[in-house]
């Protein structure tokens, strides 16, 4: 079991509203991700992090923000949240270094925005 | 464009049976290629990991193969069980940045009846 953690798990919150996904991760990696999923649709990449005080827009245009304070901890942001933003969103680290080591991945966390 | 596609989207089959899963990606550079299990609500778990120089790996009832000069990989699964029910997901690692950029198939939804 990866030593990465989300929360909440499910969240639903009304149009206009401020959220933050949290994503904590024990495994001392440097490199973070967040990704977004549709059900039955691939993961894209939204944001990413090389390590504290790197963040980076991933390959997925997104109205959400993101900050690496702490090597264990990337929060995701939305300063108000639209129905368009119904989707999960899942967070993952890895090492740096070689393209080979594995990403791991949280639970996820399912929003709808009503 | 670097794409990963997977097929069949969905697959049915019958406890204790067999069944195999494609993967055709157009990604390059390569670096590596990964099989992730999904189970519903939750985040991708790695089964196997394919380097370039690698054709076969097996973790347990799962065999993955790579054809790098085909890019092709599969997936095989043996004696399924109601847990293999799942969506397995391919995943392309590209060496040609500093992120190892992972791209990602739509998954195949597998579902094991008793």
């Amino acid at each position: 079991e990866a030593d990465i953690y989300q929360t909440p798990r499910y969240l639903v919150i009304g149009t206009g509203k401020k959220i933050t996904l949290e994503c904590s991760q024990t495994m001392g990696h440097d490199k973070m991700y967040w990704y977004q999923q549709d059900p039955g649709m691939e993961l894209h990449l939204i944001h990413y992090s090389y390590g504290v005080n790197s963040t980076e827009k991933g390959d997925l245009s997104s109205e959400s923000t993101v900050s690496r304070i702490r090597t264990e901890h990337f929060p995701l942001t939305l300063e108000s949240a639209r129905p368009s933003h119904t989707s999960q969103y899942l967070c993952a680290s890895s090492r740096r270094g070689s393209s080979d080591t594995e990403a791991f991945f949280g639970q996820g966390t399912r929003l709808t925005v009503v | 464009k670097n794409q990963v596609e997977q097929s069949p989207q969905s697959l049915i089959i019958l406890e204790g049976k067999n069944c195999t899963l494609q993967c055709n990606y157009t990604v390059s550079p390569f670096s590596n290629l990964r099989w992730y299990k999904q189970d519903t609500g939750r985040g991708p778990v790695s089964l196997t990991i394919m380097t370039f120089s690698e054709n076969t790996k097996s973790n347990g009832r799962y065999t993955a193969t790579l054809d790098a000069d085909t890019k092709q990989s599969s997936l095989h699964i043996t004696a399924s069980q109601l847990s293999d029910s799942a969506s397995y997901i391919c995943v392309v690692s590209d060496r040609g940045s500093t992120l190892g950029r992972l791209y990602f198939g739509r998954g195949t939804q597998l579902t094991v009846w008793p």
